[in-house]
């Protein structure tokens, strides 16, 4: 079946450094790839949307310059964090279409502590 | 604004005992997913819909987009039940763009 692998689970940095989370598709190619926030009691907000053959668009209040996502091909994303603070902590998920189905599947999320 | 209003936030049921989550929308969408959160924070897909009804075990989910609200019902509910429940809807503008509401958090009591 098709499955989307998220690493690291968790992840702890100091303020002011970077981190980079993965996510990968196993079993399907994807179509696109979303990644989104949860922050503390908060819903989930996207940040950006990855679509094949198309340029990253990025939300309101997200940027490449804080958010850059690479995604090189149909089974592979990733995002860093740079220069992460305490307003950036929260659970971080990738999700991912394939082909026309538009279900989203997601990847059971990077939970990123600051210190 | 908020494009999806989800209720109840919080809902208590006893063990065998059921209700239904509601998401009401302010803006024409083209297809909706329900979602449980564990407690490790992960999310199981339980429903995806572009309309009408589907129904799976003791989780039943309606969508009707003309009069935009979609509902997931489930019945006897057990303590594994218990987590928090999220509706994203797509957004009709072409793409895959998915907006979630806010959020029910389920506790089944025994």
């Amino acid at each position: 079946g098709a499955l989307v692998y998220q690493y690291p689970r968790r992840t702890i940095c100091k303020s002011g450094t970077s981190m980079r989370m993965e996510c990968q598709a196993v079993g399907f190619q994807a179509t696109s790839v979303a990644w989104y926030r949860q922050s503390p009691q908060k819903t989930f907000e996207l940040i950006a949307l990855s679509t094949v053959n198309s340029a990253i668009k990025y939300e309101q209040n997200f940027t490449q310059e804080k958010f850059p996502i690479s995604h090189p091909n149909l089974s592979f994303s990733s995002m860093t964090v740079l220069n992460a603070y305490l307003e950036d902590r929260g659970l971080y998920l990738c999700g991912a279409h394939w082909g026309s189905a538009e279900t989203l599947y997601f990847g059971s999320g990077t939970r990123l502590t600051v210190l | 604004g908020d494009q999806v209003e989800q209720s109840p936030s919080a809902l208590s049921l006893h063990e065998g005992t059921g209700s239904a989550l509601r998401c009401n929308f302010t803006t024409t969408m083209r297809a909706v997913q329900w979602f449980q959160q564990n407690s490790r924070g992960s999310l199981i897909n339980l429903f995806y819909l572009a309309s009408g009804t589907k129904e799976n075990g003791r989780l039943k989910s309606t969508f009707n987009s003309k009069e935009s609200y979609s509902t997931l019902h489930i019945r006897d509910a057990q303590l594994e039940d218990s987590g928090t429940y999220f509706c994203a809807a797509s957004v009709n503008t072409g793409n895959y763009k998915y907006v979630f509401g806010a959020g029910t958090r389920l506790k089944v009591i025994a």
